[in-house]
């Protein structure tokens, strides 16, 4: 069964520090792959995105993640925290067929703690 | 703009009252969806709807009902809730003619069953 392994379930970061969320996935065959990021009491938002190309991939609010199929992995990072970036962010995979149900099968969530 | 509504946005219950959350979209996507988010567990995948009245089961589909009679509709129908049903809940929706499927969520629906 597919599934995706978030490592870090409670960040907690000083600003200006660099982060790294690791993001594993166990999927046969074509995968999309997404950062989401919820802010306190807010919905889902799409941070970014990949499904072929660069395996670097640039999102909003200078967040990137780099896709190594060879370890599935898909790990989000971001080179100096703010105190604004405190959120809980998940990792979700999906196939990439025309068919199926296109299910998002998502991590259990970081939780991130930027301290001013 | 374009976005996924849903209400109520929170929503406190008795054990077996019949609930409907509502979900609608504007952007004419063919694939809507509803997760329930619990501590944890990340969001799971209630059921889903391809087109109109085209629906079918998701990982935990226990409990819900869904219809799709418009395209910008896809209620979620709690016949009897229970309070394992305890959770928030979130409705998506994405074009099945662009990749990758993003999804597009709504602002969520805090359920509380008690």
């Amino acid at each position: 069964a597919q599934s995706v392994s978030q490592h870090n379930h409670h960040v907690i970061l000083s600003e200006a520090a660099s982060l790294e969320l690791g993001c594993n996935y166990s999927y046969g065959g074509t995968v999309n792959l997404f950062w989401y990021v919820q802010y306190p009491g807010q919905h889902l938002q799409l941070l970014l995105k990949y499904f072929s190309g660069d395996p670097l991939v640039k999102g909003i609010k200078g967040f990137e993640a780099e896709f190594i199929k060879s370890k599935f992995s898909f790990n989000l990072r971001k080179p100096s925290v703010q105190w604004s970036d405190t959120a809980e962010y998940f990792c979700a995979a999906g196939r990439g067929g025309r068919t199926g149900r296109r299910a998002l099968t998502f991590g259990s969530g970081t939780r991130l703690q930027v301290q001013p | 703009e374009a976005q996924v509504t849903q209400n109520p946005r929170y929503l406190i219950t008795v054990t077996g009252k019949k609930l409907t959350v509502t979900c609608s979209q504007n952007m004419n996507h063919e694939y809507m969806s509803w997760y329930r988010q619990d501590p944890g567990l990340g969001l799971r995948q209630i059921y889903y709807s391809m087109n109109v009245e085209v629906t079918d089961k998701g990982d935990v589909p226990e409990g819900y009902k869904v219809s799709r009679k418009e395209k910008r509709n896809f209620p979620l129908i709690l016949e009897s809730p229970s309070p394992n049903q305890t959770s928030l809940y979130f409705c998506a929706s994405s074009s099945l003619q662009v990749r990758p499927y993003e999804q597009y969520f709504g602002p969520g629906t805090r359920l509380t069953v008690t």
